[in-house]
């Protein structure tokens, strides 16, 4: 499968745990995007690279949450000191830079904190 | 940056057309309009978009309003699979091109 994969899949930590997800975006794809998806809601933008360089970040992205994508390929999202309201679904996207981009997303991470 | 509007839900009788609308008022003359679909916890999957023109593929077609205001996406022949969330998305006009997507639409497609 060339898509994109996110693992794991699913996590359950308790309040205050750092957890840590991963994503590897399709091989050629130079963008990649991190958003977060709560109950009933459309996905959030969380954050963006375009290669290693990590160009944008949201608001929602607080100080504990922090995000990586070394020598451009595949990213991580650490979250640190979790809390209740972190619970959602973490969703990974990768895109080729030309004007119509069209982003690929992943299955997605689903964290559950207690 | 440019918003969606969506009905929340739609029914469809299965084999009929679905017909799913959007409006994108705001958006900028060069920004393309995306459709997606999420079937209940997965990732939102890719189904088409468009500029100006009508655009068809296997999944879909989508027709644009002339002023652009405006879309419809049409599924021919709705399926029970084809029960999901829409999504149509336009993308920032600035800097990252993040998606912006709103709460969409919830299509229940009846046997």
């Amino acid at each position: 499968d060339t898509g994109v994969s996110q693992d794991p899949r699913h996590k359950i930590t308790k309040r205050g745990q750092n957890v840590t997800f991963r994503c590897d975006p399709i091989s050629e794809h130079n963008r990649l995007y991190w958003y977060r998806q709560t109950l009933g809601q459309g996905p959030e933008f969380l954050t963006y690279f375009q290669n290693e360089a990590q160009l944008e970040k949201s608001r929602l992205l607080s100080d504990r949450f922090s995000a990586e994508r070394p020598k451009g390929s595949f990213s991580t999202l650490e979250i640190q000191r979790t809390e209740q309201g972190d619970s959602a679904m973490y969703l990974c996207a990768s895109s080729l830079t030309r004007r119509q981009e069209t982003q690929y997303f992943g299955p997605g991470t689903r964290l559950l904190v207690l | 940056d440019a918003k969606t509007t969506q009905p929340p839900s739609m029914d469809c009788a299965e084999g009929r057309a679905a017909n799913l609308p959007c409006n994108h008022s705001t958006i900028s003359g060069n920004e393309y309009v995306y459709w997606y679909r999420q079937i209940h916890s997965q990732g939102p999957q890719y189904i088409i978009h468009g500029l100006k023109n009508n655009e068809t593929n296997e999944m879909a077609s989508l027709i644009i309003t002339e002023d652009r205001k405006s879309s419809t996406l049409i599924l021919p022949h709705a399926t029970l699979r084809d029960t999901a969330v829409y999504y149509c998305i336009v993308r920032a006009t600035s800097g990252t091109y993040k998606y912006i997507f709103g709460t969409g639409t919830r299509l229940k497609v009846l046997a």
